[in-house]
Parts: C-alpha cells; sequence; structure tokens
C-alpha cells in the first residue's frame, strides 16, 4: 500500500522556526514534494527532493533521508501569512508526474 | 498569463443530477489530473490524462468520467452513481517531462449536492 503520514496541527510564534516532518511508505519513490496550500485556494509548489539531502529556497529548506522514507520541511523566521497547509506528496512511478498526497499539516503562525 | 482555470468556484447539485466541471489550461502541458480533496484526507487521484485522447483512472475514479479532446481542456464528469460528491475538486496539469516537474493547479471547483 501507499502510505504518507504528516501531523494534523503545528503553532509557532511569528520569528521563529518550524519544522514540519513527513514519512512515506510507497510502492516506489521518484521524488518527493512540499506544497502549501491556503484554506480554499490551489496548492503552490514549494519544494522538490530526490537526492538525500537538504534543498534550500529562501526561507523554506527541505530534507529528504531515502533510507529512512522520511522528509522535513523547515520554515524560517516565520511571518503570519505563513498560516497555511503545507502538503507532503511523492511520485511513486517512473513514468508520470502523478503524486500521492499526505494528509497535510495545518500550521498556524501567532503573533 | 499561463495558468489554470477552473469553473465555476462554487456549484450547487440535487442529488441524482450529474454535473460536469471545467478544466482549462494554457500552459502547453501534455499531462493533466483530477484531484479529489475532503476534510482530514490527503488528496486523491481521481483520473489523469499523459495525452490527448487518453486518460487512465486513478485511486477513486468510481462515479466519475472524463475527456481529453483537447490538450487545453481535461472536464470531469460527477455522475449520479458517485455516492459522496460533496468535496472540494482541484485540476491540475504538468510538462510530465521529467522527474522534478511539479503539478501546477486550478483555483479549484467546491461542489455541494443536497
Amino acid at each position: 500500500g501507499q502510505n504518507i503520514d504528516q501531523p494534523t496541527e503545528m503553532t509557532a510564534t511569528e520569528g521563529a522556526i518550524v519544522q514540519i516532518n513527513c514519512t512515506y511508505q510507497t510502492s516506489g519513490f521518484n521524488g518527493l514534494f512540499w506544497y502549501q496550500q491556503h484554506a480554499g485556494e490551489a496548492p503552490t509548489f514549494l519544494s522538490y527532493n530526490v537526492l538525500d539531502g537538504l534543498e534550500e529556497k529562501g526561507r523554506f529548506s527541505s530534507f529528504l533521508s531515502r533510507s529512512k522514507g522520511y522528509s522535513y520541511l523547515l520554515l524560517k523566521e516565520l511571518q503570519m501569512k505563513d498560516s497555511a497547509s503545507y502538503l507532503c506528496a511523492v511520485r511513486p512511478e517512473e513514468n508520470t508526474d502523478k503524486l500521492i498526497f499526505g494528509t497535510g499539516t495545518r500550521l498556524q503562525v501567532f503573533p | 498569463d499561463g495558468g489554470i482555470t477552473q469553473s465555476p468556484k462554487y456549484l450547487f447539485r440535487k442529488e441524482g443530477q450529474n454535473v460536469t466541471l471545467s478544466c482549462e489550461q494554457n500552459l502547453n502541458h501534455d499531462a493533466m489530473y483530477w484531484y479529489r480533496q475532503d476534510p482530514g484526507q490527503g488528496l486523491r487521484l481521481i483520473y489523469y490524462s499523459q495525452i490527448v485522447n487518453d486518460f487512465q483512472k486513478g485511486d477513486i475514479a468510481e462515479g466519475y468520467s472524463v475527456s481529453r479532446e483537447k490538450k487545453e481542456s481535461f472536464p470531469l464528469t460527477v455522475t449520479s452513481a458517485q455516492k459522496n460528491p460533496t468535496a472540494f475538486y482541484l485540476c491540475a496539469s504538468s510538462t510530465d517531462r521529467g522527474y522534478n516537474s511539479p503539478l501546477h493547479f486550478g483555483n479549484g471547483t467546491r461542489l455541494t449536492v443536497t
């Protein structure tokens, strides 16, 4: 089966750092994506990892360990606008872009 | 500006009626997808199409149908056979040519069936 686990909710304070974890067990692995989704809106692409290690993109970084089936999204210098759901998704098959999504982590940033 | 357009944003239907959700993209993407999002659940794949005139079932295709007559368009019909049609429906597209090509999503259609 395919399974992607993320915490349901997290809270943090403006200016702080938060780490959102994702573990996966899938039939195959051809990359892991993180998306941000504000309530009622479309998910927007944040990051992509296919090799082990850390990918940094401004305030956001994403880490992958394929041997552990584990990824995290790190958000630094949190802002109120970062309050959103963060979706972890895995591409299990090599020949399509279709993704399997976790349930998402709803992050609330407080002043 | 290139993008994906879903219409309408909100849709209301009576039980037993079929309804078609529109999805149009001008990104020149080959692949298009329909996902369904329910509270507390991840996005689930309904159907996808990698090329015109061809499409495949996703994980929850029962009660849905699609067509891909043009590259730009991938409409989804929610039939009366779908047991729980009320949900947020998201259409997406991608180039489908490389491992790191992300999905681009439309703004979604919230369907309510009573």
